[in-house]
This record gives structure tokens, C-alpha cells and sequence, in this order.
């Protein structure tokens, strides 16, 4: 079945720890790319990936880290998380490399940073 | 700057009765204009794609339209199962080759039986 993997689903943490979610598409799509979703603000890009190797920041970038070393894998990495960070983010993939092409998303990762 | 703004909030209908979600963009350029619903605690669920002004798609009880400066998602007859949010996002394109997608804020549809 194709799909979009995060995880985990839900994450309570503290101030300043560390932490990565993970994504993984099964598609072997070429674009990638994570959102945050806010009430009263919509779905906003936080950093997509066109290939292997290429990332680009989105609308949101601030606070947050991406790599892109395999083509099926877009990790988001928060160093020093902080309470703004807390919201609801969306890892999703595309067929072409701009994502001009439909966009699938994972069913998300609920974060809680106190 | 590149924006995306959809009305209503929310809207309540009733079983049957029919209706139309707007979705206006000012954007450099057009690559794609998407339509998406999103249900509680999931994610994005795609629906359609219009790439230029004239072009219409439908798929059951829903129809999506685009012009230059907004599209419409008209919904004929729904039912209680059509109750989600629907969100617009757009691909601007104008002379920078990026992967940007820029969402509008959503409507949150409800049906009543």
C-alpha cells in the first residue's frame, strides 16, 4: 500500500531535549516535504526536499532542521524545541521533484513541548 | 507576496443542500492550484488538481472551478459524509523554480441529516 510513515504519532517532551520525527514515503517519490498546522493559521511549509541531497526552506523554517540523505526518508529534527513548537506537523511526498504533482500526506505527528 | 485565503470559516448545511467554497489567490504565477480534504486526526486527503483558468474537474457530488483570481469547490447535494475540512493550497510559479505550496486557512463543512 503506498504510504506516508511518521513517526511517532504523538510526543510529549520539555524544553531544549532533543528530538526527531521521522518520515518515510514507500512511493519512491522524488519531493518531500513538512508542513505544521496551527488553528487559525492554516497548514504552513516548514521544509521541503526536491531530491536527494536538496533541501530548501519553506515559510516556517525557524527552530528547525531537515536532511535528506535517502530518497525514501525526510527526517525533522528539532534541537532545542520550545513551547511555539508545539502544534501538529505533516510529512508529505510528491511524484515530481517541485511537488507541483498531488501531494500525500502522512496522517500526522502530535507534538507537546512544555 | 504570495497568499491564499478561503471563505467561508466554516459552514453548516443541511442534507441536500447545496452550496460553494471559495478559494482566492494572489500568487506570482500559477504551477497548480490543489484541493484537499482533511478529516479529524488525519491527514490531507487529495482531491483535485487545476492548472489553468477555465479548467474544471468533478468527482462525485463535488466540482471544482478555477479562474484567474479564485477557485470554487461546489458541493451538490451533500450528505452528512461529506462533513470535513476542505483546504486549497496553491504552486506558485513565476521565475523562481521552487517547491513551495502555500495553503489557505480551510473551511470546516458540516452536513446535517
Amino acid at each position: 500500500e503506498a504510504q506516508v510513515t511518521q513517526n511517532p504519532r504523538y510526543l510529549i517532551t520539555v524544553t531544549g531535549k532533543k528530538l526527531t520525527v521521522t518520515c518515510s514515503q514507500n512511493m519512491n517519490h522524488e519531493y518531500m516535504s513538512w508542513y505544521r498546522q496551527d488553528p487559525g493559521l492554516g497548514l504552513r511549509q516548514i521544509y521541503y526536499s526536491m531530491n536527494v541531497e536538496v533541501t530548501d526552506k519553506g515559510d516556517v523554517p525557524e527552530g528547525y532542521k531537515v536532511s535528506r540523505k535517502e530518497k525514501r526518508n525526510f527526517p525533522l529534527i528539532l534541537e532545542s524545541p520550545s513551547p511555539n513548537q508545539t502544534s501538529l506537523y505533516f510529512c508529505a511526498s510528491s511524484s515530481t521533484p517541485r511537488g507541483n504533482q498531488p501531494q500525500h500526506f502522512g496522517d500526522g505527528t502530535r507534538l507537546s513541548i512544555l | 507576496e504570495d497568499q491564499v485565503t478561503q471563505s467561508p470559516e466554516a459552514l453548516r448545511l443541511q442534507e441536500g443542500e447545496s452550496s460553494s467554497l471559495n478559494c482566492s489567490y494572489t500568487v506570482s504565477g500559477l504551477r497548480g492550484l490543489f484541493w484537499y480534504r482533511q478529516d479529524p486526526g488525519k491527514g490531507p486527503e487529495f482531491l483535485f488538481t487545476l492548472y489553468s483558468a477555465g479548467e474544471e474537474k468533478e468527482k462525485e457530488r463535488l466540482k471544482a472551478t478555477l479562474t484567474k483570481k479564485e477557485s470554487f469547490l461546489h458541493i451538490t447535494a451533500p450528505k452528512p459524509e461529506d462533513s470535513a475540512t476542505y483546504l486549497c493550497a496553491v504552486h506558485p510559479g513565476g521565475s523562481s523554480n521552487t517547491g513551495k505550496l502555500i495553503f489557505g486557512q480551510g473551511t470546516t463543512l458540516q452536513v446535517k441529516p
